[in-house]
C-alpha cells in the first residue's frame, strides 16, 4: 500500500529564510503528489500538485516542490518564509486505484520567528 | 464560488448522545470524503461516496458510526452513541469527476464529547 513519510513533526524558520519540508512516499508506481497547507481552524487548502512531466512545480504562496524519483521525494520549498506561512504542511498520495482517495503524511507544523 | 460548507463548525455534547455532522460539497463534484484529524492519527479517510453512492467505508472506525449521501448537494456522519475517544476534526472535502484531481476541503467540524 502506498504511505507516506514527513520526517519532520515541527520545523522553526527565521522569517526571510529559506524553507525545505521533506516528504517521501512509497508507491509503486508513478505517484500523484500533492501538498496541502492547513492553517489553525480552518480545513486544507491545496498549495500544488504533481502528476506527471516536469518534476519542478510551482504552487500558489511563492512554493514550489521538485519531484525526485531516484530518492522518492517530493520535497516543498520556498526561498523567502512569510510569518503568514506559519501553519501545518501536509504532504500527500493519491490511490489511483481506489477512486481518487489520498493518503496524507503525518504533517510538519511551521514555525515562523519575527 | 462557494466551497465545500460542513455544519456545526463546533459542537460539545455529552457521551452517549447522538451527533450528526453535516456537508454541503460544492455543485458539480462527484466525490466526497470525510476525514477525521486527531492528533495521535493524525488525518484518516472514514469513507468516500462517488455519484452518492458509498463506495469504500473501511475507514469507519465502528457500527456506532454511519454515513449517507441522500442526494448530490448533501451528506451526513453520524456518530450513535458517541464516546469520548471520538473528539477529533472531522472534515468533509468533495473533488470533481474521476481521474486524479485535487480534493476541496471544508473547515472541518470540531467535536467534543464529554
Amino acid at each position: 500500500a502506498q504511505s507516506v513519510t514527513q520526517p519532520d513533526i515541527h520545523i522553526t524558520v527565521s522569517e526571510g529564510a529559506s524553507l525545505e519540508l521533506r516528504c517521501n512516499y512509497s508507491y509503486g508506481a508513478t505517484p500523484y503528489l500533492f501538498w496541502y497547507v492547513q492553517s489553525p481552524g480552518q480545513g486544507l487548502q491545496l498549495l500544488l500538485k504533481y502528476f506527471s512531466g516536469d518534476t519542478l512545480v510551482q504552487g500558489i504562496k511563492g512554493f514550489e516542490a521538485e519531484f525526485k524519483r531516484s530518492q522518492s521525494s517530493f520535497n516543498l520549498r520556498k526561498p523567502s518564509v512569510h510569518w503568514s506561512d506559519a501553519a501545518e504542511y501536509f504532504c500527500a498520495v493519491v490511490n489511483t486505484g481506489g477512486g481518487n482517495k489520498l493518503t496524507f503524511g503525518t504533517g510538519t507544523q511551521l514555525k515562523v520567528e519575527l | 464560488d462557494a466551497g465545500v460548507i460542513q455544519s456545526p463548525r463546533h459542537e460539545v455534547t455529552e457521551m452517549g448522545q447522538e451527533v450528526t455532522l453535516r456537508c454541503k460539497p460544492i455543485s458539480g463534484h462527484d466525490y466526497l470524503f470525510w476525514y477525521r484529524q486527531t492528533m495521535m492519527r493524525g488525518l484518516e479517510l472514514l469513507i468516500y461516496f462517488n455519484n452518492n453512492v458509498p463506495i469504500d467505508d473501511s475507514g469507519m472506525p465502528e457500527d456506532r458510526f454511519s454515513a449517507k449521501m441522500p442526494n448530490a448537494s448533501f451528506s451526513t456522519l453520524k456518530i450513535q452513541p458517541s464516546e469520548p475517544r471520538d473528539s477529533a476534526v472531522y472534515f468533509c472535502a468533495s473533488s470533481p469527476e474521476s481521474g486524479v484531481v485535487p480534493q476541496h476541503f471544508g473547515d472541518g467540524t470540531r467535536l467534543s464529547i464529554l
